[in-house]
């Protein structure tokens, strides 16, 4: 069965500081994609940054990177500077491209950046 | 602008009494797919389209239907609602089956008493 697991339910950060957040899943297929989502208290669901498995580079987006690590399986989201804002529900999720394209979710971490 | 379109927002309704979630998108996807949100659980798929008339089952559907008449639209159907229905439903929509991500509507939060 193909899962996503996050084991920090819950995290909070200092203004200004990094944070990462731990994202490990499971999948026996060879193509796929992995997503970083950000959900805010308004509850709208925001792509914050996406990698191509068979790509090595990780992925950035001005604060946000990640850290892929294809054969642990692991796909961590680094927050620099965190800003206020940043203070969401974040979840990690991954697709392959064969079948359904079926998303499978994490059950989530709840980041709360402290002023 | 380019976005996904879900009403009502907030929903109260009783144990029985058919509902329907609307679902628009004004991009020309061709991909929808309905996904519920509960809390330790994360989101989890309801049923998905890849086309106009081509739909499927994903991994919560019972007490659920959809149909897709058209490419823009997705509505979802409670027939008969119970408690355990009682969610946060997103829409979402993609182009590609969701390899560059999905656009997400707004939500909808359910609660059948």
């Amino acid at each position: 069965a193909q899962t996503v697991t996050q084991s920090q339910p819950e995290m909070s950060v200092q203004e200004a500081e990094t944070v990462t957040l731990s994202c490990t899943y499971d999948t026996s297929e060879n193509n796929y994609y992995l997503f970083w989502y950000k959900q805010p208290p308004s509850r709208q669901m925001i792509l914050v940054i996406r990698q191509e498995a068979y790509k090595q580079q990780n992925a950035t987006e001005n604060r946000f990177s990640v850290n892929f690590q294809k054969a642990a399986k692991s796909f961590s989201l680094k927050i620099s500077d965190s800003q206020l804002g940043d203070t969401a529900m974040y979840f990690c999720a991954f697709i392959t491209t064969s079948g359904t394209y079926k998303y499978i979710f994490g059950t989530g971490t709840r980041l709360k950046v402290l002023a | 602008e380019a976005q996904v379109t879900q009403n009502p927002r907030y929903l109260i309704t009783v144990t029985g009494k058919k509902l329907t979630v609307t679902c628009s998108q004004n991009m020309n996807h061709e991909y929808m797919s309905w996904y519920r949100q509960d809390p330790g659980l994360g989101l989890r798929q309801i049923y998905y389209s890849m086309n106009v008339e081509v739909t499927d089952k994903g991994d919560v559907p019972e007490g659920y239907k959809v149909s897709r008449k058209e490419k823009r639209n997705f509505p979802l159907i409670l027939e008969s609602p119970s408690p355990n229905q009682t969610s946060l439903y997103f829409c979402a929509s993609s182009q590609t089956g969701g390899t560059y991500g999905y656009t997400f509507g707004s939500g909808t939060r359910l609660t059948v008493v």
